[in-house]
């Protein structure tokens, strides 16, 4: 079974209007979570390391006050784009890192949620 | 940082034929590199993944081989199916769990009838 969940799966937004996405780590307390986007065609590219009870740790070149992240329980983080505009539409996946044994190198990725900004 | 290069960008073989996708990564403290497969609108899935302790790791049809000193990994898929084709990605990481995973550009697979 789904190890990670998103919510929504898709979402449609008018620009200029704020869009909720959740992460949700269902077999597992994770302390970290990370935050990727995949434009149509292209890799994934890191956004942000979400970290349970501190501020999140953006990649270069991401605006860390239009991506707000909440790490807001051991399974739960959230990612808001504010003030959304078209070239934000896109799609947005998490990952966590599994448990607590130092010996596991495997992330889990969520569905992903596919965000489109009219 | 880590800069991780994926070759081919795309690639069709036959049914039943064999596929190849190579990586190189730059960050010599990367230990742990990951093959995930991803299927259109869908999260990436794991198919394989090596460590930098170990040269070769197989499962079933699929193989990853890690060559640390030149910095090389390879993805090879042996009697490729329809079910195959898909995007792959390699990545790589400096682990372990909460490290971040840098993410190659992709190989888009198609399996020819």
């Amino acid at each position: 079974g789904a190890v990670v969940s998103q919510h929504p799966s898709w979402v449609i937004c008018k620009s200029g209007t704020s869009v909720k996405i959740e992460c949700r780590s269902l077999d597992f307390q994770a302390t970290t979570m990370f935050w990727y986007r995949q434009f149509p065609k292209q890799s994934l590219m890191l956004m942000a390391t979400s970290n349970e009870g501190s501020k999140a740790t953006y990649e270069q070149g991401v605006e860390k006050d239009k991506f707000l992240i909440n790490h807001a329980s051991l399974t739960l983080s959230t990612l808001t784009v504010t003030s959304a505009h078209p070239e934000d539409s896109s799609f947005y996946i998490c990952s966590v890192p599994p448990g607590l044994a130092e010996s596991s190198y495997e992330q889990y990725f969520g569905p992903g949620t596919r965000l489109t900004v009219t | 940082g880590e800069n991780v290069e994926q070759h081919p960008s795309t690639l069709s073989v036959q049914e039943g034929d064999s596929a190849v996708i190579k990586c190189t990564y730059s960050d010599s403290a990367s230990n742990y590199f990951p093959w995930y497969k991803q299927e259109l609108g869908k999260g990436p899935q794991l198919i394989i993944d090596i460590r930098s302790n170990v040269g070769e790791k197989k499962d079933q049809r699929i193989a990853v081989t890690l060559n640390k000193t030149a910095k090389h990994f390879s993805l090879h898929i042996t009697e490729t199916q329809p079910e195959d084709s898909a995007v792959y990605f390699c990545a790589a990481s400096s682990g372990p769990r909460d490290d971040k995973i840098i993410f190659g550009k992709g190989t888009r697979l198609h399996i020819l009838p």
